[in-house]
């Protein structure tokens, strides 16, 4: 099984600020890594699929990098509704596994 | 709108049994792939089951193998995960969730149902 290890665990910022997010895989997942966020009492939200291309209707302020073992999730500039917990996901093998997260919260 | 709603939660005795449903709408049911992930109170998201679109391939979670079971009915448009000998470990709510073709991931997720195991 891949482990996805996400750092920090916590992330204290102020809207405005830019956030970084970091996931690393205990094996290369090669592109197949996908960024969640989720909100209290809420499904997750898709964010980025395959690394680095947003989804559906994703602002432009949320970008992904990486390959192979280590990946990023760049905020560029973070607004109210950002704050949330934010979890990798790797579909390169069964099971499909998730990091532990990462919170960012308003500083 | 596209829209998962899963049913069935509730609360079971440790070694009971509890079937979740999942009804989708507003989108070709019959030619996506769909999937189960649980959250524990608190915790990070787990992958527990998936099927493929025609139903011919099942894949599982090694926490759930052999306990669970993932079908369905593609008539009626519900994806269902029959779980059988409950533990203290399986506490979560229970997510189903849509793959989209074009993202390789899930994109459609329902609201969840909430199953707790306890005497």
């Amino acid at each position: 099984e891949i482990v996805l290890t996400q750092s920090p665990a916590t992330l204290s910022l102020s809207p405005g600020e830019r956030a970084t997010l970091s996931c690393r895989a205990s094996q290369s997942v090669s592109s197949y890594l996908a960024w969640y966020q989720q909100k209290p009492g809420q499904a997750p939200r898709l964010l980025i699929y395959d690394a680095s291309n947003r989804a559906t209707g994703i602002p432009a302020r949320f970008s992904g990098s990486g390959s192979g073992t280590d990946f990023t999730l760049t905020i560029s500039s973070l607004e109210a509704e950002d704050f949330a917990v934010y979890y990798c996901q790797q579909r390169s093998n069964w099971p499909w596994t998730f990091g532990q997260g990462t919170k960012v919260e308003i500083k | 709108e596209v829209q998962l709603v899963e049913s069935g939660g509730g609360l079971v005795q440790p070694g009971g049994s509890l079937r979740l449903s999942c009804a989708a709408s507003g989108f070709t049911f019959s030619t996506y792939a769909m999937h189960w992930v649980r959250q524990a109170p608190g915790k990070g998201l787990e992958y527990v089951s998936a099927i493929s679109s025609s139903g011919g391939s099942t894949y599982y979670a090694n926490s759930v193998k052999g306990r669970f079971t993932i079908s369905r009915d593609n008539s009626k448009n519900t994806l269902y995960l029959q779980m059988g000998s409950l533990r203290a470990e399986d506490v979560a709510v229970y997510y189903c969730a849509r793959k989209s073709p074009i993202f390789g991931v899930a994109d459609i997720w329902g609201q969840g149902t909430m199953v707790t195991v306890s005497s």
